[in-house]
């Protein structure tokens, strides 16, 4: 089945420490993006890339690092200087960047702090 | 700067009856509306799409929406709503004079539907 795949479903952090969620698409998509979901406030994108090996920051990238070294993976690192990491993680693909493209989703990741 | 405004937290409805969820948003240009759902624990997943055309459009599941400009909303309907159709649902919009148009999503709506 073509889709997108995000790993762990569930990841514990320790304080200090950086952790690494992972998202693989097979869909062939240029575009990928990383969302952060907390409760009642809907979902805010954290990065971007449209292309392997560029990628942009989002509204909240303090805290996060990416990587696009290949099309179908866009791991997300939340680092120790992110102080509120507790939330849902989303990782999105699409075709290509253009307004008329919708979003495919993975599963989500949520991370909490142990 | 585009942003979207879902006004109700949660929609309560009885099964067999209409749903309506509504959505308000604001663009500096033409706007590409989009409805997604959520089931728990689960990512979101796309039920339909506004981007030009006719302003009622149909979507996934027996969902659709109308797009009205005077009023800039955006709001899904369903005609006859099913106890499966309890789901978290998110508007989102994308303004067509960006040159990276990144969605504004809101902040979503419980829909709880009793049988």
């Amino acid at each position: 089945d073509g889709g997108i795949t995000q790993s762990p479903k569930y990841l514990f952090r320790k304080e200090g420490q950086n952790v690494t969620l992972s998202c693989e698409q097979n869909l062939n998509h240029d575009a990928m993006y990383w969302y952060r979901q907390d409760p009642g406030q809907g979902l805010r994108l954290i990065y971007y890339s449209q292309i392997v090996n560029d990628f942009q920051k989002g509204d909240i990238a303090e805290g996060y690092s990416v990587s696009r070294e290949k099309k179908e993976s866009f791991p997300l690192t939340v680092t120790s200087a992110q102080k509120n990491p507790t939330a849902f993680y989303l990782c999105a693909s699409s075709i290509g960047t253009t307004e008329r493209e919708k979003l495919f989703f993975g599963s989500g990741t949520q991370l909490s702090v142990l | 700067a585009q942003s979207v405004a879902q006004p109700e937290d949660q929609v309560n409805v009885a099964e067999g009856n209409p749903l309506t969820v509504k959505c308000t948003y604001s663009v500096s240009g033409n706007p590409y509306l989009f409805w997604y759902v959520q089931y728990p624990n689960r990512g979101l997943q796309f039920l339909l799409k506004y981007i030009t055309g006719d302003n009622l459009v149909k979507g996934s599941y027996g969902f659709e929406a109308e797009f009205n400009k005077s009023q800039t909303s955006f709001h899904l309907k369903k005609p006859s709503a099913l106890v499966s159709d309890s789901a978290l649902y998110f508007c989102a919009v994308r303004d067509a004079t960006d040159s990276w148009g990144k969605f504004q999503f809101g902040a979503g709506t419980q829909v709880v539907v009793t049988p």
